[in-house]
């Protein structure tokens, strides 16, 4: 069964520090991933995806996540957090079946002055 | 451009009535889907519209909710006899639905039901 994993219920980081936001998955075959970001009040936007090439996948607002094969993992990762980036994050997956996403619970990320 | 836009943007139902929520998705995106957010979960799948294929309706999580989409644009999705259980917000988005691809989503504002 399709799964995705997000083990850390919230993550704490001061500005300036590189943050990390953990994301595992399980699927059948090839597994396309994606993080989107919701701001308080409002909706999901996208911020990156992977489907194949490059394991390093740069998007929007300096964020970058890295696929890990045999790990099953893509976590989010900023060189240097702000405090406007503080929101909830959901990694999602899809797989064979392109119809289907299945989204994780989220990790509410605060980004402290 | 407009993006994907939702109403009402809050319900508030007693248990037992029937709800209508609406979406209407970015136009060209041959793709809709709709999703539930719990309080504190992530989101749940329901149901997903692609072009004039049968939607895919694994995720309805009981025979009380149902979806329609018109002209493979705006959809509805309706929750009849509603139950408190069903409090949530309701998410919609839609995407490109390349043939072979997958795309990313685009989400609505989602509609808040509350059921007293």
């Amino acid at each position: 069964a399709q799964s995705v994993a997000q083990p850390e219920d919230q993550v704490n980081v001061a500005e300036g520090n590189p943050l990390t936001v953990k994301c595992t998955y399980s699927v059948s075959g090839n597994p396309y991933l994606f993080w989107y970001v919701q701001y308080p009040n409002r909706g999901l936007q996208f911020l990156l995806k992977y489907i194949t090439g490059d394991n390093l996948v740069k998007g929007s607002y300096g964020f970058e996540a890295e696929f890990n094969k045999s790990q099953t993992s893509f976590h989010l990762k900023k060189p240097s957090a702000l405090v406007s980036d503080s929101a909830l994050y959901f990694c999602a997956v899809s797989a064979y079946n392109f119809n289907k996403f299945y989204f994780g619970s989220g990790t509410k990320l605060n980004v402290k002055p | 451009g407009a993006g994907v836009s939702q109403s009402p943007s809050n319900k508030v139902t007693e248990k037992g009535k029937d709800v209508e929520l609406r979406c209407d998705p970015i136009s060209g995106h041959t793709a809709l889907y709709w999703y539930r957010q719990s309080l504190g979960q992530g989101l749940e799948f329901l149901i997903y519209f692609q072009g004039n294929s049968a939607p895919d309706k694994s995720g309805l999580p009981s025979d009380r909710f149902s979806a329609e989409r018109t002209g493979g644009s705006v959809s509805t999705l309706t929750i009849q006899r509603t139950q408190q259980e069903d409090s949530a917000v309701y998410l919609c988005a839609s995407s490109l639905g390349s043939s072979g691809r997958v795309d990313e989503q685009f989400f609505g504002p989602g509609t808040r039901l509350t059921v007293l």
